[in-house]
């Protein structure tokens, strides 16, 4: 199976733009989970999507947001970027819940704000 | 608050000595935690989930209620498990909150 496929890999923005991050599941999956990894923070949850909806969300401003797609594909947008929000940002897929749910990660994003 | 910590952010054994890497935690639910590791240029991947009470690599870490701990241990470290390590908690679904993490060298 294919692993978890993030996109762009690199990405340089300005304050003030915007932004559009994509992630690609493993085939099956159908929970994608956002983080953002930084060096002082480490990582931190964004938001959950599974089935289209949102399920769970992290303490991030409203500037961040996603959805999912039926096909499971999720985008996590940024909006009015600020330098803080230079980052790895990582998506992760898994199936749905049970105790032995296992997390896939993908390699990641690296935005830099500039 | 759900709070995970990894108190050391470097840690630093010899080849063959035992290796603790320390988690704790804050939860006021029954905990689910989670060990990830992260090899120079490689994802991020489970390492071990304390539910399965299973070995990986000679790793172990046994949940300690009474201490909130989920320490992660191995009794001979190895070069190539060098690497960053993060335990990680789930709180609800798929939110899980990570430690900052450890960075761990095995010195040849």
């Amino acid at each position: 199976k294919a692993g978890v496929t993030q996109t762009p890999r690199y990405l340089i923005k300005t304050r003030g733009q915007q932004v559009t991050l994509s992630c690609s599941p493993i085939s099956g999956h159908r929970s994608v989970s956002w983080y953002q990894q930084t060096p002082g923070q480490g990582l931190q949850f964004l938001f959950e999507y599974f089935s289209e909806t949102q399920r769970n969300k992290g303490n991030f401003p409203g500037r961040f947001s996603g959805r999912q797609f039926s096909n499971s594909r999720s985008e996590m947008n940024v909006s009015t970027l600020e330098l803080g929000d230079s980052a790895l940002y990582l998506c992760a897929s898994s199936l749905e819940g049970t105790a032995k749910n296992i997390q896939y990660f993908g390699a990641g994003t690296r935005l830099s704000v500039l | 608050a759900q709070r995970v910590t990894q108190p050391e952010k470097l840690l630093s054994v010899f080849k063959g000595a035992p290796v603790e890497l320390k988690c704790n935690y804050s939860y006021s639910g029954s905990p689910e935690l989670f060990w990830y590791v992260q090899y120079s240029r490689q994802r991020l991947q489970l390492l071990l989930r304390h539910i399965s009470r299973e070995s990986i690599k000679g790793f172990t870490a046994d949940l300690n209620k009474g201490e909130t701990s989920f320490h992660l241990k191995k009794p001979f470290a190895q070069e190539e498990d060098s690497a960053m390590y993060y335990c990680a908690l789930r709180y609800t679904g798929n939110q899980f909150y990570f430690g900052t993490g450890t960075s761990l060298t095995v010195i040849p």
